[in-house]
């Protein structure tokens, strides 16, 4: 069964720095999403991508983030200046053209800011 | 009003318990609607889409009542296995497709 897969794992960082999260979405899927989860919170999301393009975000997503399609099989998301506040698990997600609108989540990075 | 409702529990019921719970709903313009369960420091798994006239998956069966925006799923005869997090998904807006997820009910199926 196809699966959303993400890298890495567990993401530790400093505050200020940036990081790359990375995730390879199902392949015959066209929408794309991040998600965030707070540890003991509920899922936020964050940006929907289609057609190379955002398509819709959250106020969360601001422009301290930013996501690209960087060739035909990753989906990638930049935070630029990490804070303390962004520790939290990140999912990406993808759904097919129709439907139902259903999305299958990866399994999550971890991103821990020290 | 919260956009999306749960009781937090936890329900602890008994293996073979029939258990049942419920969501609402703010934005009454939704239109598409999903139970997802969530194991500890896991990511969400789609359980099954609700649609309109009800609908059964084996063990689980989810009612929609548009009118009164309110979201039910049934899991009969719970497994061990069953033990996690239900989350209640709402995607509130026509042409839209990010979801909103309700905190999630903990459910706890004991031997």
């Amino acid at each position: 069964e196809p699966e959303v897969t993400q890298t890495p794992s567990h993401q530790v960082t400093q505050m200020g720095q940036e990081v790359i999260l990375r995730c390879v979405p199902i392949s015959n899927h066209l929408y794309f999403y991040w998600y965030r989860q707070i540890l003991g919170q509920k899922v936020e999301f964050l940006v929907s991508f289609y057609n190379n393009e955002i398509s819709e975000k959250s106020e969360i997503f601001d422009d301290q983030f930013s996501v690209e399609r960087p060739d035909g099989s990753n989906f990638t998301l930049k935070i630029r200046s990490t804070k303390l506040e962004d520790s939290a698990m990140y999912f990406c997600a993808s759904s097919s053209l129709g439907g139902g609108h259903e999305q299958y989540f990866g399994p999550g990075t971890r991103l821990t800011v020290t | 009003r919260k956009e999306v409702e749960q009781d937090p529990g936890p329900f602890n019921v008994p293996e073979g318990a029939t258990v049942a719970f419920n969501c609402t709903y703010s934005n009454s313009a939704s239109q598409s609607f999903f139970w997802y369960r969530q194991d500890c420091r896991k990511e969400p798994k789609l359980l099954m889409s609700v649609y309109s006239s009800g609908n059964e998956d084996g063990r689980f069966t989810a009612q929609l009542n548009r009118a009164s925006q309110y979201i039910s799923l049934l899991i009969r005869d719970s497994k061990l296995s069953d033990s996690a997090t239900y989350l209640c998904v709402v995607n509130p807006a026509t042409g839209r497709r990010a979801l909103t997820f309700g905190s999630g009910t903990r459910l706890q199926v004991q031997p």
